[in-house]
């Protein structure tokens, strides 16, 4: 089944511990991006990456960091995270037309 | 400033009814897409709107480019429960995507 998996789906963490959400995708898509969801704001792009080694900034990098060393994977890192990162993330993988997304985490910092 | 105003915000209706949301912007784009989302789970693209005029249906589903390319309209016909669910519109260009903030449309049955 053409998926993209995300990693956990429900976090709580306190201020500046250190995090990884793992996004994972299973149809040799070489587009993958990271958004936020929060009430009132909508979907915002955080990073995208059109290929392996290329990751780009979208309308809110501040306070997070990818990479992509192989196709299927792009990890969302957030190095010190703070309340104002408490949010539903989503990863989408995207082929010629039709972008897929993952079913979300939502994370808590306290 | 959101670049894409979508309206409603939210939208509740009975079931049979028929209704309109809508995705407004000043800026001319060369495309529109939008997207579904269930509560508890990720968006699904319905449908992508490139050419000013076009008008594309799913089912109940009438979608509507403005001829300017500056708008964009989702009309359900005889909406159902399965129709619940946020509905956004989003613009994609040069691999970001901007979205509107959605409407959430909710079918009484």
């Amino acid at each position: 089944e053409a998926q993209v998996t995300q990693n956990p789906r429900y976090l709580i963490t306190v201020t500046g511990k250190k995090l990884t959400v793992t996004c994972s995708q299973n149809m040799n898509h070489e587009y993958m991006s990271w958004y936020r969801q929060d009430p009132g704001l909508g979907l915002r792009q955080i990073y995208y990456s059109m290929n392996v080694e290329v990751t780009d900034k979208g309308d809110v990098p501040e306070g997070y960091k990818v990479s992509r060393k192989e196709k299927r994977n792009f990890p969302l890192i957030l190095e010190s995270p703070s309340p104002n990162q408490t949010s539903l993330y989503f990863c989408a993988s995207k082929g010629l037309d039709e972008q897929y997304f993952g079913p979300g985490t939502r994370l808590t910092v306290t | 400033t959101q670049l894409l105003e979508q309206s409603p915000q939210f939208l509740s209706i009975q079931e049979g009814e028929n209704l309109t949301v809508y995705c407004n912007s000043s800026s001319v784009f060369s495309s529109l897409q939008w997207y579904r989302q269930e509560p508890g789970e990720g968006p699904v693209l319905l449908v992508t709107v490139v050419t000013g005029g076009e008008v594309k249906k799913l089912k109940r589903l009438t979608f509507q480019f403005g001829d300017a390319r500056k708008d964009s309209s989702l009309h359900i016909t005889a909406a159902q429960p399965g129709d619940t669910g946020l509905y956004l519109c989003a613009w994609p260009y040069r691999g970001q995507f901007y979205f509107g903030t959605g409407t959430s449309l909710t079918v009484i049955p």
